[in-house]
């Protein structure tokens, strides 16, 4: 597609259960970022990846949170035991990069509203 | 390291009337700087940004920011706004050294009367 993908759009489990949520980013784009949004607060910055590493996994609230790359492709990123407090729109952004100062903008995708009951 | 503020969490104003929506930085060197919009159920846009050059930067939809180095600001401006600029506008704060990973600041939510 065009844009930044994200799925599921939606969705909703119990405390305790762990979770995936996926980021298909613009082709050709290399950067990826995760971003995390609680309701009525501003974005959260959780984890970059470069190609297929993450040189910056320093917003990753916990060692419950974790993320993959597959090259330069889709992303996922999973929340293992699941709390109330995880509850969120989970937004998923690609940049293209390329030589020099990175100057390129932040694609976001539409998130993936999480709810932990 | 890098903050964003943006001081106003809710701004009302009227159909036609002027906008400025505030944001204040930290950051020790020459910043990037963005503002987005969130509308109701879609993902983040990007108004404008700034890297370097002219400090009065020209966006989408009609919209203007300024930076100003001495008071560490870069403020949103519309001089007449319409209904459909009713969202959530972030003010975000690049490092100019690599990742280019952006801070977002908490937001300000715009409501517009008719």
């Amino acid at each position: 597609g065009a844009g930044v993908s994200q799925s599921p759009s939606n969705k909703v489990t119990e405390k305790g259960k762990d979770v995936e949520l996926r980021c298909d980013p613009i082709s050709g784009h290399t950067a990826l970022y995760w971003y995390r949004q609680r309701l009525g607060q501003g974005l959260e910055f959780l984890i970059y990846f470069q190609g297929n590493s993450a040189p910056d996994k320093s917003g990753l609230p916990s060692d419950r949170f974790s993320a993959e790359r597959t090259g330069e492709s889709v992303s996922t990123l999973t929340i293992q035991r699941t709390q109330q407090e995880d509850s969120a729109v989970y937004l998923c952004a690609s940049r293209k990069t390329g030589r020099g100062r990175n100057t390129g903008e932040l694609f976001f995708g539409e998130g993936s509203r999480l709810t932990v009951l | 390291a890098q903050s964003v503020t943006q001081p106003d969490i809710h701004i009302t104003v009227s159909e036609g009337a002027s906008l400025e929506l505030r944001c204040n930085y930290s950051y020790g060197a020459t910043p990037y700087l963005f503002w987005y919009v969130q509308s109701p159920g879609q993902g983040l846009q990007l108004l404008l940004k700034y890297f370097s050059g002219d400090t009065l930067v020209q966006g989408i939809k009609g919209f203007e920011a300024e930076f100003k180095r001495s008071q560490s600001s870069f403020n949103l401006r519309k001089p007449s706004v319409h209904w459909s600029d009713a969202a959530e506008y972030f003010c975000a704060v690049g490092d100019s050294g690599g990742y280019n990973k952006l801070i977002f600041g908490a937001g300000t939510r715009l409501a517009v009367h008719p």
